[in-house]
């Protein structure tokens, strides 16, 4: 059982938008940075969003990130079928003084 | 141009003491800020952080496993080490060494060696 909490699907049709929450506490996402991959199948994460809701260069921008007290969510608009991917979020937590990982969402384009 | 890549068994017996390697180019584990850090992924099962070493040799280790795991680093050789001891069939996944820079997180992942433990 993972420390922060994602659902573990979501959906949407080519040119949607869809958002991905993760829930956590006041010591991992209420206090540090949330971050957030991506892992297409067969490979290893890729990072979309750093520092709650910084895009590294050559991502789109059609993927966002915010942040809200204990949550957070990453936001996909204009879907497109390469986005269909296992979403993770991250945090630092220091109750435990390490990473603490999301469940994971798979996301599937219809 | 920052990669990063593991090696090591692919199958261990239970009880064995697994030892992995991230041999990385394209950063040094000297300047500041910069860390190594390992995560594992069991077959269809979420990311695990494991443990990270920074370039001033401060380690972290994931609370409930950190009576066996170990890391070091070799800054000449621009390799990280994890061992793990006492393994178990729960412990077969993908285990990912990654970079961790000035964001913070892991900017930067290996490709990632699976490990299988089995008599």
């Amino acid at each position: 059982q993972s420390v922060m909490t994602q659902p573990p699907s979501a959906s949407g049709t080519p040119g949607q938008r869809v958002t991905i929450s993760c829930s956590g506490s006041s010591s991992n996402i209420g206090s540090n940075y949330v971050y957030w991959y991506q892992q297409l199948p067969g490979t290893a994460p890729k990072v979309r969003i750093y520092r709650n809701n910084q895009r590294p260069s050559g991502v789109p921008d059609r993927f966002s990130g915010s942040k809200s007290g204990t949550s957070a969510s990453l936001a996909i608009s204009g879907l497109r079928s390469e986005d269909e991917a296992d979403y993770y979020c991250a945090a630092w937590d220091d109750s435990l003084s390490g990473w603490v990982f999301g469940g994971g969402t798979k996301l599937t384009v219809l | 141009q920052i990669t990063l890549k593991e090696s090591g068994p692919t199958l261990v017996k239970p009880t064995q003491t697994l030892t992995l390697t991230c041999t990385f180019s394209g950063f040094s584990l000297s300047t500041s800020g910069v860390g190594v850090g390992w995560i594992r992924q069991p077959p269809g099962k979420a990311l695990e952080w494991l443990a990270l070493i920074y370039w001033d040799d401060d380690k972290r280790y994931s609370p409930s496993l950190k009576s066996r795991l170990t890391i070091t680093k070799d800054t000449s050789k621009n390799q990280v080490v994890l061992t793990m001891t006492n393994m178990d069939p729960v412990d077969t996944a993908t285990y990912y060494c990654a970079h961790s820079g000035s964001y913070g997180g892991f900017d930067i992942w290996g490709q990632g060696t699976m490990v299988t433990v089995s008599s």
